[in-house]
């Protein structure tokens, strides 16, 4: 089975700096997919990158960013120049690739991310 | 587009009664997903679908717990008779099937059994 681990369960970082979050995940397949969700106060569940396993470079959206290295099972979340919006839980996101039938999301336990002026 | 759209967004209920909670997926995704979450037990999957047909249902806490989906545009969850440690939010999520698309969740059904 597949397991995903989120390490810090709470992360603090001042307006404009940069904050890595770290995730790792177990898994024998070869095809699948990672994400991280952005889950606010409001609870709605926002993805916020997405990084396909096959692919070597790293995933960006605009201040988002990751660090992939498959070898080690890694999957860091680079926020840089971080805003008040950014103050949020964050999960990290397992998914199978194309198995035939549906596959589902695994995630891990999500770290708390505080964002301080 | 329209997003994942969930029913209610908020409810109260009083233990033993039942609860109904509605999803409508996005048009076109022939997936879909019914998570829980709570601080104790943090996201867990109940149950998912595809092409409507159940697919996992080992997430289902127990026989008080029953999803459905009798067509492309609708899902229910339902409990019977509720408790108060069903106390949750409950997202309903949808995709493409294959692995390779991303799964879009509603805003949440923020669930209170007193």
């Amino acid at each position: 089975a597949q397991t995903v681990t989120q390490s810090q369960p709470e992360m603090s970082v001042q307006e404009a700096e940069t904050v890595t979050l770290s995730c790792t995940y177990d898994t024998s397949e070869s095809d699948y997919y990672l994400f991280w969700y952005k889950q606010p106060p409001s609870r709605q569940m926002i993805l916020v990158i997405r990084q396909e396993a096959y692919k070597q470079q790293n995933a960006t959206e605009n201040r988002f960013s990751v660090n992939f290295q498959k070898a080690a099972k890694s999957f860091s979340l680079k926020i840089s120049d971080s805003q008040l919006g950014d103050a949020a839980m964050y999960f990290c996101a397992y998914r199978r690739g194309d198995t035939g039938t549906a596959s589902k999301l695994t995630f891990g336990t999500g770290t708390r991310l505080q964002v301080t002026l | 587009d329209a997003g994942v759209i969930q029913s209610p967004r908020h409810e109260v209920t009083e233990m033993g009664q039942e609860v109904t909670l509605r999803c409508k997926p996005i048009s076109g995704h022939n997936s879909l997903f019914w998570y829980r979450q709570t601080m104790m037990r943090g996201l867990e999957l109940l149950i998912y679908f595809n092409n409507n047909v159940p697919i996992d249902d080992s997430g289902m806490p127990e026989d008080r717990f029953s999803a459905k989906m009798p067509n492309a545009s609708f899902s229910t969850l339902k409990i019977q008779p509720s408790e108060p440690r069903d106390s949750a939010v409950y997202f309903c999520a949808s995709s493409l099937r294959q692995g390779q698309n991303t799964i879009y969740f509603g805003e949440g059904s923020w669930l209170t059994v007193v």
